[in-house]
């Protein structure tokens, strides 16, 4: 069935630093891949999402790159700060072009 | 405007009971999705609802899962006789169409405890 694979499971970064997370995908379908930000005890927030046309898409401290032949996407947060400390989930559409299947998310600890 | 609520926020049963999950998506949205969390896990997809479309229930574990929408809105998780593998916090989410590129939004969740 369609997977999304996300590594690593857990980043520690000083602040200041840039944090990497990256995520596979098995359907060559999917179209859609969104980023969300869950801190502890809240619900899942959209951060950053890319669609299959474009590559890359930046937006202040973030950015998202997507490589469509290799079926890959990736996030980058530059000069991290404590705040941005919290569990990060990837997701890409399903060949419907309905639900999301998202990565096991990770988890990123930035410290001061 | 008022985002997307579930009730109850938590919910302990014990193993062999029939629960109720309840979400309130966001007034407008057509698509309704529910999600499973288990500790340390992603979010599991398990069902969703556009408009008066026959659901999409692909992701339901087993037959012990159901869920509902009435009137186009309000939705209803329903797991019955609990095991404690179901334990977990329920997400909702909803989005103004289930065009699956558009953002979904989520509700607080329900967490659920199996005894």
């Amino acid at each position: 069935g369609e997977n999304v694979e996300q590594h690593p499971s857990t980043l520690s970064v000083q602040e200041g630093d840039s944090a990497v997370i990256k995520c596979t995908y098995s359907d060559s379908a999917s179209n859609y891949f969104p980023w969300y930000k869950q801190e502890l005890g809240k619900r899942p927030q959209l951060i950053i999402d890319i669609r299959s046309n474009v590559g890359e898409k930046k937006d202040q401290r973030i950015a998202v790159t997507l490589n469509k032949t290799a079926k890959h996407f990736s996030l980058h947060i530059t000069e991290t700060q404590p705040e941005d400390s919290a569990v990060y989930f990837c997701a890409a559409s399903t060949q419907a072009g309905t639900a999301l299947i998202f990565g096991k998310g990770t988890t990123l600890s930035v410290s001061s | 405007g008022a985002g997307v609520s579930q009730s109850p926020s938590n919910k302990v049963t014990e193993k062999g009971k029939d629960v109720e999950l309840r979400c309130d998506p966001i007034s407008g949205h057509t698509a309704l999705y529910w999600y499973r969390q288990s500790l340390g896990q992603g979010l599991e997809f398990l069902i969703y609802f556009q408009g008066n479309s026959a659901p999409d229930k692909s992701g339901l574990p087993s037959d012990r899962f159901s869920a509902e929408r009435t009137g186009g809105s309000v939705s209803t998780l329903t797991i019955q006789r609990t095991q404690q593998e179901d334990s977990a916090v329920y997400l909702c989410a909803s989005s103004y169409q289930a065009t699956g590129t558009e953002e979904q939004y989520f509700g607080p969740g329900t967490r659920l405890t199996v005894t």
